[in-house]
């Protein structure tokens, strides 16, 4: 099974703040990778998909990057809205392998 | 408007079983591929089956392999799955998601996402 690393696991930013999350594969998956933001109590929701396409509606300020094994998540200027749980997920083999997730509090 | 709605989840013994149901509506059901992803409680997602548009390829993670059954049926628009031997471990919220492909491919993403049927395996 692919593993997949998330690097932090938690992080305390202000509203304005530039935040970047990592998501490294235990093996190479070219661009198969989706970013996901969940809200407590909420269902999971799509961001990025293919390691860099922004999905339907999500804002301009989310971003991705990345191919092979390391990825990056980028928030460009953090809103109240963001503060939330990130996970990072490869869908380049099954079974398909979630990242443990990034907590984004409020500092 | 896509809509997908779980039913079915509940407490239930160890060793016990359950049927989880997740009706589909907004959205073409027989073209896509289907899965389902469950949380326990302050853990993070956990892939758990996928099945092809068509029912024909079906894909599980090793800790469900031989209790779980996932199912579909097209006609109907609904996605199951069959959980047997339930142990403690199972104890989740089950999501089911839509697929953005017909097939459990390379280029998938889980697009959409229903709210969640909670599963308590509990004596």
């Amino acid at each position: 099974d692919i593993q997949m690393t998330q690097s932090p696991s938690s992080l305390s930013a202000s509203v304005g703040d530039r935040v970047t999350i990592t998501c490294r594969a235990s093996q190479s998956i070219a661009s198969y990778l989706n970013w996901y933001q969940q809200k407590p109590g909420r269902a999971p929701k799509l961001l990025i998909y293919a390691a860099s396409n922004l999905q339907s509606g999500v804002p301009s300020r989310f971003s991705g990057s990345g191919s092979g094994t390391d990825f990056t998540l980028t928030i460009s200027s953090l809103q109240p809205e963001d503060f939330a749980t990130y996970y990072c997920q490869q869908s380049y083999s099954t079974p398909r392998t979630f990242g443990q997730g990034t907590k984004v509090e409020i500092k | 408007e896509v809509q997908l709605l779980e039913s079915g989840g509940g407490l239930v013994q160890p060793g016990g079983s359950l049927r989880l149901s997740c009706a589909a509506s907004g959205f073409t059901f027989s073209s896509y591929a289907m899965s389902w992803v469950r949380q326990a409680p302050g853990k993070g997602l956990d892939w758990v089956s996928g099945i092809s548009d068509s029912g024909g390829g079906t894909y599980y993670a090793d800790s469900v392999k031989g209790r779980f059954t996932i199912s579909r049926d097209n006609s109907k628009s609904t996605l199951y799955v069959q959980m047997n031997s339930l142990r403690a471990e199972d104890t989740a919220v089950y999501y089911c998601a839509k697929g953005s492909t017909a097939g459990i491919y390379v280029d998938e993403n889980f697009d959409y996402w229903g709210q969640g049927t909670l599963v308590t395996v509990s004596s």
